[in-house]
């Protein structure tokens, strides 16, 4: 168990709906990471939050978003649904404010299915 | 453009066979290299990493990797395989541009065979 807690586990929802995944980092983790893995993209790093503050995007799509909240948690909300979308969404958390260590501890990811 | 590579998408190996998954990378500057282990359906598992000092690094379940800079690449090994072992391996590098993420391989799908 990394002590990195995602949900919900599995959602099915229909194109042009919007959904919001959560996370909880590790107790004592300041930065939070949003990956999405995709068969044919493999991982690909979508945003980073550290202590509440953004620090780093990557390809994140402008329909998607995201958000640390003040006890650290994080949400990320994905709007206009397309079949595209259809991934492995996983949340890392750490406890510094770059990769430097690399030690990322992931939980096991959203399952999101779009119709 | 700095990016790791895992030429191998599959990689099968006898159980008590040595096993080595490959991955090379392009980086400027030192490089800190990482390997992450995915079972099925769980997320992924830090196994073990590079930053400085010796060239092989020991790292868990028994893996061990070498970094060979004059190759840039990062290989990870394992005297015997485990049934267990099998997995996708991720190979990772830190982006020494602006943002300090890391860079993920393909990945590499272990499949030890009993």
């Amino acid at each position: 168990d990394s002590g990195v807690t995602q949900t919900p586990k599995h959602l099915i929802t229909a194109t042009g709906q919007r959904v919001t995944l959560r996370c909880s980092p590790r107790s004592g983790d300041l930065s939070v990471y949003w990956y999405q893995q995709s068969l044919d993209q493999g991982l690909q790093f979508l945003i980073q939050y550290y202590n509440g503050e953004e620090r780093a995007k990557g390809n994140i799509l402008e329909r998607f978003s995201a958000q640390q909240f003040p006890d650290l948690h994080s949400e990320l909300n994905l709007s206009s649904l397309e079949l595209g979308d259809s991934a492995l969404y996983f949340c890392a958390s750490a406890f510094g404010g770059d990769a430097n260590t690399g030690e990322l501890f992931f939980g096991e990811g959203s399952r999101l299915t779009v119709l | 453009a700095q990016s790791v590579a895992q030429p191998e998408d599959q990689v099968n190996v006898a159980e008590g066979n040595p096993l080595t998954v490959k991955c090379t990378y392009s980086v400027s500057g030192n490089p800190y290299l990482f390997w992450y282990v995915q079972y099925p359906n769980r997320g992924l598992q830090f196994l073990l990493k590079y930053i400085t000092g010796d060239n092989l690094v020991k790292g868990s379940y028994g893996f061990e990797a070498e970094f060979n800079k004059s190759q840039t690449s990062f290989h990870l090994k394992k005297p015997s395989a485990l049934v267990s072992d099998s997995a996708l391996y991720f190979c990772a590098v830190r982006d020494t541009g602006s943002n300090y993420q890391l860079i993920w391989g393909a990945g590499t799908k272990l499949i030890i065979k009993p």
